[in-house]
């Protein structure tokens, strides 16, 4: 039960856009499309993002897409806006039924 | 609407044991995959336990053998009874409803302190 493995940091100006890579293996994040991304800003819960590699749920800003491609899922933020900056996770479903977070990563909009 | 209210922590020595409880309103738990996810100080989100609707459960392999996941359908309720506790359990513990294999719901988090 392996981490997924994302950067520890990005970072942008407002306006532009950034992308969050999130690698795993053949058994979690190339194995199913049940790859999630949340958001997490400080001393709050985890918000959901982006579900099933690509979908967004209701109420959340179409400036946020997801993509996987082989391993690797990525998030990917346009527009980039000020409060975007958060601590960003995916997460995966295994082939063992169990789940799986990245190890996260800070977004700093410059 | 949905809510998740988390209960039950607190400061417990070494080797002591817990139960944390998260009360459900706006859906129903036992209908639902259900989820415990913590996130230690300062660190990122470790999963750690789901049930399923079907009564199956599943752990990560950092707290099986010692920590076991139920619910109550009476109370609308999940529980986490956590056993052996060391310090690295330390963390905010969330539950977290995993239906569709995503956590679209989560609770606001109860701190977990192991500590002598």
């Amino acid at each position: 039960q392996s981490a997924l493995t994302q950067p520890a940091s990005v970072s942008g100006s407002p306006g532009q856009s950034i992308t969050i890579s999130c690698t795993g293996t053949s058994s979690d994040v190339g194995g199913y499309n049940y790859v999630s991304w949340y958001q997490q800003h400080p001393g709050k819960a985890p918000k959901l993002m982006i579900y099933d590699v690509s979908k967004r749920p209701s109420g959340v800003s179409n400036r946020f897409s997801g993509s996987k491609s082989g391993n690797t899922a990525s998030l990917t933020i346009s527009g980039l806006q000020a409060e975007d900056e958060a601590d960003y996770y995916c997460s995966s479903y295994t082939s063992s039924s169990t789940r799986v977070f990245g190890g996260g990563t800070k977004l700093t909009v410059l | 609407e949905v809510q998740l209210v988390e209960s039950g922590g607190g400061l417990v020595q070494p080797g002591g044991s817990l139960r944390l409880s998260c009360a459900a309103s706006g859906f129903t738990v036992s209908s639902n995959y259900m989820s415990w996810v913590r996130q230690a100080p300062g660190k990122g989100l470790e999963w750690v336990s789901v049930i399923y609707s079907g009564g199956s459960t599943y752990y990560a392999d950092s707290v099986k053998g010692r920590f076991t996941i139920s619910r109550d359908n009476s109370k609308n309720t999940l529980y986490l009874q956590m056993n052996s506790l060391r310090a690295e359990d330390t963390a905010v513990y969330y539950c977290a409803r995993d239906q569709g294999l995503n956590f679209g719901y989560w609770g606001q988090g109860t701190l977990v302190t192991v500590s002598s």
